[in-house]
């Protein structure tokens, strides 16, 4: 079964506009991460944020963690055509030998 | 360094066929996961091997098998294939430090006819 749940699932904006997208989980995590996939091909890690971590920035990527609430979101600032994609959190859970346990995905779509 | 490489990419087999899937990870990294993707059912996780060794399980029946071997080069097996069994295989490596950022393949893309 999932452990993240990406909200919403599918996101259409314009190009330069932000993209939020959240993404809620279960169970006590040591990590949760963002993966980006393009078209069915494999995912490309995006950012971490570990559970003592409250938010983490990398470029255009903001990622926050809300451990009292378990979830989380993502950021992508000034979006590009380039950016659409597929995006997925997965979390690391606590005591799970370090198998991640992705969300179903959501689909983003940046309109140039 | 170049990345995690799969082969085959894309496979067509017929149900009770068997297959296997070849998965070569970044140099240097011992850790070779495998999920299957889907439509219905997402990203899943199948198996984890470190240094030939099998350190985690997904919830897959017995007819999904996998090994890893000195080189760290890792196969996955799937017997007696079902329809359900099409789906994207990913495979991903880590490495030794920095373990929790794991890095994809391009995938597997298996059709079962």
């Amino acid at each position: 079964s999932q452990q993240g749940e990406e909200d919403p699932q599918a996101l259409s904006i314009q190009e330069g506009e932000n993209a939020t997208m959240n993404c809620s989980y279960k169970t006590s995590i040591n990590n949760l991460q963002w993966y980006r996939q393009n078209s069915g091909r494999g995912l490309v890690h995006l950012i971490l944020i570990r559970s003592n971590e409250r938010e983490k920035h990398s470029g255009r990527l903001r990622v926050t963690l809300d451990t009292s609430k378990k979830s989380s979101s993502l950021l992508i600032t000034a979006s590009r055509a380039a950016d659409t994609a597929s995006y997925f959190c997965a979390t690391e859970i606590q005591g799970g030998s370090e198998k991640l346990v992705f969300g179903k995905g959501m689909k983003l779509t940046v309109n140039p | 360094k170049a990345g995690v490489t799969q082969t085959p990419r894309y496979l067509i087999k017929t149900r009770g066929q068997q297959v296997t899937l070849s998965c070569s990870p970044i140099s240097g990294h011992r850790s070779v996961s495998w999920y299957q993707q889907t439509p219905g059912q997402g990203l899943q996780f199948l198996f984890e091997y470190f240094s030939e060794t099998q350190r985690n399980k997904g919830n897959f029946p017995g007819r999904f098998s996998g090994r890893q071997f000195s080189n760290s080069r890792s196969e996955m097996n799937v017997s007696t294939l079902e329809l359900g069994d099409s789906a994207l295989y990913l495979c991903a490596s880590r490495p030794d430090r920095g373990r929790e950022t794991q890095y994809f393949g391009p995938g597997t893309r298996l059709l079962v006819l």
